[in-house]
């Protein structure tokens, strides 16, 4: 049982508002990441962190930033939300590159009208 | 450029039968393949997965067959029970990619009663 949690679960914002997703977790992992997912289409990696003060760019583009201050803590934020911005956020963690597994948190739904 | 395809959005089976999902990847630097679960308005939970170097591995009622030469893996459910209904997420890593997973599209399986 994976011990990831996300905050808030589900969000409605009006554009140009700034709006930070919480995501921490209590396994002491070490490697955490920010996916995003329209319905019906695949995860896709937009961040990911190896570690305290490490954060890179995942494989889409996008306009959040992120910041990894504490291992347990990986926060989304968006300056300034648009319409575009309307999906689901999954933070996910996991151990080391030797387990393969990722534990995903329960997803934060985010709606910018 | 989808590296992980799941080419049947939708997929409906007879409660007692065989579940098969389907997927298919063009990089042939992906060393793990993973099989993952996903409920409405939940995360996505870790299934089942195979190594590169094995062609199936087997647990409980999950069973996963790798094709590598034909780059195709597939997911067998034996018996289909109601609660396997879910969209089922195909995931690859990246040998290159130091434990960054790329996705399927997803498919989603409805077990009939």
């Amino acid at each position: 049982e994976a011990d990831i949690y996300q905050t808030p679960r589900y969000l409605v914002i009006g554009t140009g508002k700034k709006i930070t997703l919480e995501c921490s977790q209590t396994m002491g992992h070490d490697k955490m990441y920010w996916y995003q997912q329209d319905p019906g289409m695949e995860l896709h990696l937009i961040h990911y962190s190896y570690g305290v003060n490490s954060t890179e760019k995942g494989d889409l583009s996008s306009e959040s930033t992120v910041s990894r201050i504490r291992t347990e803590h990986f926060p989304l934020t968006l300056e300034s939300a648009r319409p575009s911005h309307t999906s689901q956020y999954l933070c996910a963690s996991s151990v080391d590159q030797s387990r393969n597994t990722i534990y995903f948190g329960e997803g934060s739904w985010l709606t910018v009208v | 450029d989808q590296q992980v395809k799941q080419n049947s959005p939708s997929l409906s089976v007879q409660e007692g039968r065989i579940s098969i999902l389907n997927c298919d990847y063009t990089n042939s630097m992906f060393d793990y393949f993973l099989w993952y679960k996903k409920y409405p308005a939940e995360g996505p939970t870790f299934l089942i997965s195979i190594s590169s170097i094995k062609d199936k591995n087997e647990d409980g009622r999950f069973t996963v067959f790798l094709n590598k030469s034909a780059k195709h893996l597939s997911l067998h459910i034996v018996p289909s029970q109601p609660g396997d209904s879910a969209v089922y997420f195909c995931a690859a890593r990246d040998l290159q990619g130091a434990q960054k997973l790329v996705f399927g599209q997803g498919t989603r399986l409805t077990i009939n009663p």
